[in-house]
């Protein structure tokens, strides 16, 4: 059963440019969630798929959006990348929206804004 | 707001230790729990996944404890390795907007 696909798994790009990230659930599961990891904050919820709705948002400027495609399949862009976009951006899916079963986790797409 | 804490940040322990990592949350109205390791520069890996109506679950060397009402999770290790060295992050799911919220983390280093 294959797992979760993040792609591209390395991104740079320049400030003031955007970007778009890519996550393939494990075949079955509708939920799809993005995290950003930084150093300083660790892990920070982004958003949450569910069905093609976004059902939560974190706490993130406008810049950062997503959707979710009909295959479940999601894609996060991220517009004016500034240098503090600089993180790892990880994907997780789940069966349902998580309250009986765990997140399986993406291996991430590391994004270098220079 | 729910809050994870983990502490300390770091660990160095001589293999063959058996040791235990501590999570705290504030709010006990949790769905589940979730352990993971991570390794650096790679995505999370789900050790053990603790539901709210259970006390702990096993796998092979490890044990994950949940206690709600006092809102700690342990993760056990027996008989470490240095293949068990990593960052150990737990996540708590309140369920009521679907998100996880995660500790900052535990960085195991464990010593030949």
């Amino acid at each position: 059963k294959a797992g979760v696909t993040q792609t591209p798994r390395y991104l740079i790009k320049t400030r003031g440019q955007q970007v778009t990230l890519s996550c393939s659930p494990i075949s079955g599961h509708r939920s799809v969630s993005w995290y950003q990891q930084t150093p300083g904050q660790g892990l920070q919820f982004l958003f949450e798929y569910f069905s093609e709705t976004q059902r939560n948002k974190g706490n993130f400027p406008g810049r950062f959006s997503g959707r979710q495609f009909s295959n479940s399949r999601s894609e996060m862009n991220v517009s004016t990348l500034e240098l503090g976009d600089s993180a790892l951006y990880l994907c997780a899916s789940s069966s349902d929206r998580g309250y009986g079963y765990g997140y399986t986790f993406g291996s991430g797409t590391r994004l270098t804004v220079v | 707001k729910q809050e994870v804490t983990q502490i300390p940040a770091a660990l160095s322990v001589p293999e063959g230790e058996n040791l235990v990592l501590n999570c705290s949350f504030t709010d006990s109205a949790i769905y589940n729990l979730q352990w993971f390791r991570q390794d650096p520069g790679k995505g999370l890996t789900s050790l053990l996944l603790i539901q709210s109506s259970q006390r702990e679950q096993t796998s092979g060397r490890l044990n994950a404890s949940l206690d709600k009402s006092s809102g700690r999770s342990t993760l056990y290790i027996a008989a470490s390795q240095p293949g068990d060295s990593a960052t150990y992050l737990c996540a708590v799911n309140t369920g009521a907007n679907s998100k996880l919220t995660f500790g900052k983390g535990i960085t195991l280093s464990v010593r030949p």
